[in-house]
């Protein structure tokens, strides 16, 4: 098993821009996150999804969309792109269990 | 308002220098406790899950434990290769966990 995969790996964008981040997980797991990681701060919730076709906000949702069409995919998509979206960006997934598995990140920078 | 507090945010110790690492939190209806360890330019990866108080987890040089207001993360006898960033995050309630913002720990030989 890959376990959670995320592209691309580091992106630089222009303010006004758009962008989509993948993610991808192969371990069936219905529950999938999006969090973003700032220096010297805790990883804050974007968006989660419970199961393909359900969505809900987070703690830091404003900026962003996902949408989950299957179990596997659950991408973020950023809009008119600012720069207080440079960041790093972290998929995860989860089964019953509350054992959250994170992918590699993606490394985010907006100029 | 945190809820979730880490200390110390950075800690140095020598090869073999025992110590822990405190993780304290404010929500009501604890759920669950999350140690995980996130290497540089890294995803975290899961290190241990504790539920109630007094409940203790070991794995390797790692032993955690949760009392009702804080759980500790003790290092015995640390290698440098236990250099990373360790970090908690509760389960309060519904579907979402809330992150500290970790402690870095260096271990020289």
């Amino acid at each position: 098993n890959a376990g959670v995969t995320q592209t691309p790996k580091f992106r630089i964008l222009k303010i006004g821009q758009s962008m989509t981040l993948q993610c991808a997980q192969d371990m069936n797991h219905n529950y999938m996150y999006w969090y973003r990681q700032d220096p010297g701060m805790g990883l804050k919730l974007i968006y989660y999804s419970v199961g393909a076709g359900i969505t809900d906000k987070g703690e830091v949702p404003n900026g962003y969309n996902v949408s989950r069409s299957t179990t596997e995919d659950f991408p973020l998509r950023l809009e008119l792109a600012a720069p207080s979206q440079t960041s790093v960006y972290f998929c995860a997934s989860r089964e019953d269990t509350y054992e959250q598995y994170f992918g590699p990140g993606t490394r985010l920078t907006v100029t | 308002e945190d809820q979730v507090t880490q200390s110390p945010e950075a800690l140095r110790l020598q090869e073999g220098e025992s110590s822990s690492l405190n993780c304290s939190y404010t929500v009501s209806g604890l759920r669950g406790l999350f140690w995980y360890r996130q290497d540089p330019g890294k995803g975290p990866e899961f290190l241990f899950t504790l539920y109630s108080a007094g409940e203790e987890k070991e794995k390797e040089r790692l032993k955690a434990t949760l009392t009702k207001k804080e759980s500790f993360l003790h290092i015995t006898a640390p290698k440098p290769e236990d250099s990373t960033t360790y970090l908690c995050a509760v389960w309060e309630y519904g579907n979402k966990l809330v992150f500290g913002a970790g402690t870095i720990l260096r271990v020289k030989s």
